[in-house]
């Protein structure tokens, strides 16, 4: 149980358009869904929590109006980077957690590379 | 401040010898969480363990085995008898407080030991 997927998997795209990237708990109702970025050889730094039908609280120096995310529903957060640039080629990871998830544990999905040329 | 502290970079290891890693953290909370993940090359997170602050049992699971420190604030992780497979980016991390609200729950992940094991 508690299987959380990201779509897609990979993804490459030019300078200046944007890019959604989908976060869906399988078998789980998301109440919180946290999104993390991972520069090669770095370690995952939280860029947003996004709790279910309000709006994403975004940790200090992540620009919200570039990285909007939403969380829609118990099942789905997406995060759209918006005129991305090869500063942005980056993992993308999210993880969700329920009430009552024991231990604070939050589950991950697979990740998704962002590739911007 | 940086709350949870993986000084090893990168382990070099051959294959058989056992393998250690740190993890020291820092907290004021009483109730606090903390994990191990093992991060191949495919990026995805693989998790290993998790632990409450109230338990400090070791713990032994198959070639891996777990160290909580209250009184160190550490919770290191071996590896017995490290096998190529075992290759691969190892995070620990620290989650506080209760976790009822939505607010709380944050991971706070470590720097990462990149774990090589050659033949």
């Amino acid at each position: 149980g508690a299987v959380v997927s990201q779509h897609p998997s990979r993804v490459i795209c030019k300078s200046g358009t944007s890019v959604k990237i989908e976060c869906r708990s399988l078998d789980f109702q998301a109440t919180t869904m946290f999104w993390y970025r991972q520069f090669p050889k770095q370690s995952l730094m939280l860029m947003a929590t996004s709790n279910e039908g309000s709006k994403a609280t975004y940790e200090q120096g992540v620009e919200k109006d570039k990285f909007l995310i939403n969380h829609a529903s118990l099942t789905l957060s997406t995060l759209t980077v918006t005129s991305a640039h090869p500063e942005d080629s980056s993992f993308y990871i999210c993880s969700a957690k329920f009430i009552g998830t024991a231990y604070n544990e939050q589950f991950f999905g697979p990740g998704t590379r962002l590739t911007v040329l | 401040a940086q709350k949870v502290t993986q000084a090893q970079t990168e382990i070099s290891v051959v294959e058989k010898e056992d393998v250690t890693l740190d993890c020291v953290y820092e907290t004021r909370d009483t109730t606090y969480y903390l994990f191990w993940y093992k991060q191949p090359p495919s990026g995805e997170l693989v998790f290993l363990i998790r632990r409450n602050s109230f338990d400090e049992q070791n713990e032994i699971s198959g070639r891996y085995s777990w160290n909580f420190q209250k009184s160190t604030s550490s919770f290191n992780f071996t590896i017995t008898a490290s096998q190529v497979v075992d290759s691969a980016v190892y995070f620990c991390a620290l989650s506080e407080g209760e976790g009822t609200t939505d607010s709380w729950g944050k991971f706070q992940f470590g720097a990462g030991t990149q774990v090589v094991v050659t033949p």
